[in-house]
């Protein structure tokens, strides 16, 4: 089945440093990739997403690129903030269902 | 606007006994999903539901039941609680599947068994 690898966290960062979290995944076929966030307390909401190989995923100034030549989709941005502290899933889903498969998530801690 | 509504936000059990998780959404979404969460796990699927009138099992199943009941409403129920399902769960739901599909979550359902 799929699987997903994300670097473990914490992650922890001053404001407006630079952010990648690495993600890694195997899964049969050519499937669609996602980053999730879950902000304290909460669920988890889609953040980004591409469906092809070269596709980049943005949404309030991150990023990923789909690379399929090395099977990652690491999550980059430029310059962080402390409301972007959360934990961060990588997801990828394929098959008949696409049902998403979780990574293991990384937390990201931004101090002031 | 609602989204997806779990019940109860937080729970304890003694060990053996019963419950229902509830979950609803108001999106008019075909499909619905149950996730534990545990530390250093991630998120795993133990049921789905891809239509009204289907379920089927996820990765980490056993200990588990569901109820689709309607098009808004998935239940999880856990029969004889144990202390391995401590967990938080999620409920989520989408639209219809496919390789575009965005996943939508509740709020979680934060389950202590003792």
């Amino acid at each position: 089945g799929d699987s997903v690898t994300q670097m473990e966290g914490p992650v922890t960062l001053s404001e407006e440093a630079f952010l990648t979290i690495n993600c890694t995944y195997t899964a049969t076929g050519y499937p669609s990739l996602f980053w999730y966030v879950q902000y304290p307390g909460e669920g988890l909401q889609l953040l980004l997403k591409a469906t092809k190989a070269d596709d980049k995923g943005s949404n309030k100034g991150f990023e990923a690129t789909y690379r399929k030549e090395t099977t990652s989709f690491h999550l980059e941005k430029g310059s962080v903030q402390v409301s972007d502290s959360a934990v961060y899933f990588c997801a990828t889903a394929s098959g008949g269902s696409y049902i998403p498969t979780f990574g293991r998530g990384t937390s990201l801690i931004v101090h002031p | 606007n609602a989204g997806v509504t779990q019940t109860p936000k937080f729970q304890v059990l003694k060990t053996g006994q019963s419950m229902t998780l509830q979950c609803a959404q108001d999106m008019n979404h075909n499909s619905m999903y149950w996730y534990r969460q545990d530390p250093g796990m991630g998120l795993r699927l133990i049921y789905y539901s891809a239509s009204e009138g289907t379920t089927d099992k996820g990765e980490v199943p056993n200990g588990y039941n569901v109820s689709r009941l309607n098009k808004r409403e998935f239940s999880l129920r856990l029969e004889s609680a144990a202390p391995s399902q401590t967990s938080v769960y999620f409920c989520a739901s989408s639209e219809a599947g496919g390789r575009n599909e965005k996943l939508f979550f509740g709020s979680g359902t934060q389950l202590s068994v003792l």
